[in-house]
C-alpha cells in the first residue's frame, strides 16, 4: 500500500523567515507529489508538484525537493508573510490504478508570528 | 480556472434524515472524490468515482452511498443521518495521475 507521514504537526515561525515542512512516503514506486495548503474555512488548494522524475521544483515563494532515496519529501516557503498561515498536506499518488486517487497527509499547521 | 462547487457551506439536519450533499465540476474531470475531515484526523476518503455511474469505497464508506449520473455532478446520501457525521465535508475533482481540485466544502451539523 501506500501511506504519507508528517513530522511536525504545528510549525511556528516569525515574519520575513524562510519555512520548512516536511512529509515522508512508504512507497518508492510513488512518482507524482502534491502539496496543499488550506485555509481556515475553505478547501484546499494546489501550492505545487512534482513528478519523481525530478528532485526540485520551484515556484513563487515555494520550492518543493524530492528525495527518493530516503522517500521524503519538503515544501520550502520563503520569507513567510501572515497570509501564510495555514494548513499545509503533502499528497502522493499510489503507483497502482488510474482514478486520481490521492493518499493525503494528515497536515501541518503553520503559525506565523508577526 | 477549474470551478468545484458545493451546493449548501453549512447544513443543520436532525438525527434520521435523509440528507443529500451535492457537487459540480465544470472541467470535465472523469474523477470525483468525497472526503470528510475532522480535527486530528485529516481528509478521509468516503467514496470516489471514475466515471459516469462508476464508484468505489474508499476509507470510511459506512453510512454512505453516492449517485453519478452526469459527468459534472457527483452526489452525497447519508441515509440516515446521526450525530458522528456531523463533520466538514468536502469534494474534488481531477483528471487521471494529477492534482485535485477542491470545492469550498460543507459544513454538516446532525443534531
Amino acid at each position: 500500500g501506500e501511506s504519507v507521514g508528517l513530522h511536525l504537526p504545528t510549525l511556528s515561525v516569525q515574519e520575513g523567515d524562510n519555512s520548512i515542512i516536511n512529509c515522508a512516503y512508504s512507497n518508492s514506486a510513488s512518482d507524482y507529489f502534491i502539496w496543499y495548503k488550506q485555509e481556515s474555512g475553505k478547501g484546499p488548494q494546489f501550492i505545487i508538484d512534482i513528478r519523481s522524475n525530478m528532485d526540485k521544483r520551484q515556484g513563487q515563494r515555494v520550492t518543493v525537493l524530492l528525495n527518493k532515496t530516503v522517500k521524503h519529501l519538503s515544501l520550502q516557503i520563503a520569507a513567510t508573510q501572515p497570509g501564510d498561515s495555514a494548513v499545509y498536506f503533502c499528497a502522493v499518488s499510489p503507483p497502482w490504478g488510474n482514478t486520481g486517487k490521492l493518499i493525503f497527509g494528515q497536515g501541518t499547521t503553520l503559525q506565523v508570528k508577526p | 480556472d477549474v470551478k468545484v462547487t458545493q451546493s449548501s457551506r453549512y447544513l443543520v439536519k436532525r438525527t434520521g434524515e435523509k440528507v443529500f450533499l451535492e457537487c459540480v465540476q465544470d472541467m470535465d474531470h472523469e474523477n470525483m472524490f468525497w472526503y470528510r475531515q475532522d480535527p486530528g484526523l485529516g481528509l478521509r476518503l468516503i467514496y470516489f468515482s471514475y466515471d459516469v455511474k462508476m464508484k468505489e469505497k474508499g476509507d470510511i464508506p459506512e453510512g454512505y452511498s453516492v449517485s453519478r449520473e452526469k459527468k459534472e455532478r457527483f452526489s452525497l446520501i447519508l441515509e440516515s443521518a446521526s450525530t458522528n457525521q456531523t463533520s466538514m465535508y468536502l469534494c474534488a475533482s481531477s483528471l487521471s495521475r494529477a492534482e485535485q481540485y477542491f470545492g469550498p466544502g460543507t459544513r454538516l451539523t446532525v443534531t
